[in-house]
């Protein structure tokens, strides 16, 4: 049993360039979140989705868009990177009502 | 939407002292409240948590109490420990979809 796990942990990008980030459950765990940590800002929540094919915007959308296709893993997708989106990225996910949230390991991202 | 404040943003204390951090939301829906520790490179745990219909919780060394009329919830760490410093984030739900975070608060604990 992994929890939630993380793809990949580090990445550097240029400006302008694209990724996906993966994250992937195996809880069979309903809801799922990216959220991003930037010093001093907590954690913010940038999408979510509430079951497989489901996607809903969160607090910091904009720049990001995500898909889930399969129950256990939720993409992150940055298209046009800036350096505004460097950032440590923290998915996580949750099962029913009433349980609380596994973060993964995160992802620290750097745009230059 | 909800609006979480936290205080202090860092807090030093010598082992075995008591830490207090507390929170305010804004939401007088939210019923949901959660404590997350987040050691240095690591992801945040949950270290406990709270529901609206309950007013104050303990686990061992850590409590959390929840005024709902003030809006104001509180975690509390007793006889605190070297291992114990880390960054505390409050949260608050409203429902089971989204969590709003504090922005942390760095606790510091000296031998």
């Amino acid at each position: 049993n992994a929890g939630v796990t993380q793809t990949p942990k580090f990445r550097v990008l240029k400006t302008g360039q694209s990724m996906t980030l993966l994250c992937a459950q195996d809880m069979n765990h309903e809801y799922m979140y990216w959220y991003r940590q930037d010093p001093g800002m907590g954690l913010r929540l940038i999408h979510y989705s509430v079951g497989e094919g489901t996607t809903a915007k969160g607090e910091v959308p904009d720049g990001y868009n995500v898909s889930r296709l399969k129950k256990q893993n939720f993409l992150l997708g940055l298209e046009s990177a800036a350096p505004s989106q460097t950032s440590v990225y923290f998915c996580a996910s949750k099962g029913g009502a009433g349980e609380w949230r596994v973060f993964g390991p995160g992802t620290r991202l750097t745009v230059t | 939407g909800e609006n979480v404040e936290q205080h202090p943003s860092t807090l030093s204390v010598q082992e075995g002292d008591s830490a207090v951090i507390k929170c305010t939301y804004s939401d007088s829906a939210s019923n949901y409240f959660p404590w997350y520790k987040q050691e240095l490179g690591k992801r945040p745990q949950l270290i406990i948590d709270i529901r609206s219909n309950v007013g104050e919780k303990k686990d061992q060394r850590i409590a959390v109490t929840l005024n709902k009329t003030a809006k104001h919830f509180s975690l509390h760490i007793t006889e605190t420990q070297p291992e114990d410093s880390a960054v505390y984030f409050c949260a608050a739900s409203e429902g089971y979809s989204t969590l709003t975070f504090g922005k942390g608060t760095m606790l510091l604990v000296s031998p």
